[in-house]
Order: C-alpha cells, then sequence, then structure tokens
C-alpha cells in the first residue's frame, strides 16, 4: 500500500530536549516536505527536498532542521524545541512535477511545556 | 507568502443539500491549484489538481472548476452526505516556487443526517 508514515503520532516534549520526527515514503517520490498546522492558519511549510541530499527552506523553517540521506526518509529535528514549536506537523510526498498530488502522512501532534 | 483564501470558514448543510465553496489565488504566475480533504484525524487526501484555466474535474458528486485568468476555484458537492464532514484545503503551485504548495485555511464542512 502506497503511504507516508510518520513516528510517533503524538509527543509531549519539554523545552531544549532534542527530538526528531521520522518520516518515510514507498512511493520512490523525489519530492518530500514538512507542513505544520497551527489554528487559523494554513499548512506552512517549514522545510523540503527535490531529491537525495537536496534540501531547502520554506516559509518558518526557524528552529528545525532536516536531513535527506535516503530518498524514501525525510526526518525532522528540532535541536531545542520551544513552546512556539507547539503544533500539528504534517510530512508529504510527490512526483516532481508540479501537476501531481502530494501525499501526506498521519500528522505528529506535538507539544513542547 | 501570497496569499491563498478560502470561503466560507465553515458551513453546516443538511443532508442532501448540495454546496460549494471558493478558493481565491494569485492569478499572475499561477502553475497548478490543488483541493485536497481533510477528516478529523486523518491526513489529507488528494481530490483534484487542476491546471488549465476553464478546467473542470469531477469524483463522483465532487467536481471543481478552475478559472486562471480571475484567480479562483470552485469546489462543489452534490447531494451532501454525512461522511462528506471534512475539511476541504485548496493549494496554489505557483511557477516561481519551486514546487511549494501555499495553502488556503479551509473550509470546515459538517453534514447533518
Amino acid at each position: 500500500e502506497a503511504q507516508v508514515t510518520q513516528n510517533p503520532r503524538y509527543l509531549i516534549t519539554v523545552t531544549g530536549k532534542k527530538l526528531t520526527v521520522t518520516c518515510s515514503q514507498n512511493m520512490n517520490h523525489e519530492y518530500m516536505s514538512w507542513y505544520r498546522q497551527d489554528p487559523g492558519l494554513g499548512l506552512r511549510q517549514i522545510y523540503y527536498s527535490m531529491n537525495v541530499e537536496v534540501t531547502d527552506k520554506g516559509d518558518v523553517p526557524e528552529g528545525y532542521k532536516v536531513s535527506r540521506k535516503e530518498k524514501r526518509n525525510f526526518p525532522l529535528i528540532l535541536e531545542s524545541p520551544s513552546p512556539n514549536q507547539t503544533s500539528l506537523y504534517f510530512c508529504a510526498s510527490s512526483w516532481w512535477g508540479r501537476d501531481t498530488e502530494a501525499f501526506f502522512g498521519q500528522g505528529t501532534r506535538l507539544t513542547v511545556v | 507568502i501570497l496569499n491563498v483564501e478560502q470561503s466560507p470558514q465553515s458551513l453546516h448543510v443538511q443532508e442532501g443539500d448540495s454546496t460549494n465553496f471558493t478558493c481565491s489565488f494569485p492569478s499572475s504566475n499561477f502553475y497548478a491549484l490543488h483541493w485536497y480533504r481533510w477528516e478529523t484525524a486523518k491526513s489529507p487526501e488528494a481530490l483534484f489538481v487542476m491546471t488549465l484555466n476553464g478546467d473542470e474535474k469531477k469524483k463522483g458528486r465532487i467536481s471543481a472548476t478552475l478559472n486562471t485568468k480571475e484567480g479562483y476555484s470552485y469546489l462543489y458537492i452534490k447531494g451532501s452526505q454525512p461522511e462528506d464532514s471534512a475539511t476541504y484545503l485548496c493549494a496554489s503551485d505557483m511557477k516561481s516556487s519551486g514546487d511549494k504548495l501555499t495553502f488556503g485555511t479551509g473550509t470546515r464542512l459538517a453534514v447533518r443526517p
């Protein structure tokens, strides 16, 4: 089954404690991205990757890091989480090409206290 | 960030009613317009990706139209059912955006049995 898998689904952590949210897709997609969803705002892109070892900032990259060492995986790293990073996070993947649909993971609800 | 706007913000209809909502996007540098359906506690799922002015797409009781010259798209649901209850997201892909989708805040639809 074609899917994008994120883990964990829910996470409560403390300020400053490094964490990683994993994302894996099994569709051999070149393009992967991370979004955050906050109340009253649309999904905002954090980082994206057009292929292995190619990553770039989205609209709200501050406080986040990513890596793309393998095509299928695109982890999101919060080196020193802060309460303003409390949000719902989605990973998405798609074929390169602008008329192709994005496939989303199940979401990770992160709370930083 | 270029704005994508959706209206109404929320909508309550009776089972069997037909309904429609609007997505407005910047018409300059347009490349593609995406519609996604997002049910609570699930991943957003693609409904349509549209690129051509005047394009009309249909999936079951749901259809969408696109006007790229004036920068809007309509999503129609014919004979709404309770299982249509979800948030409907649109996203614009601009030529200058490097495949980045800019999302609206969504229209939340509730269908009463």
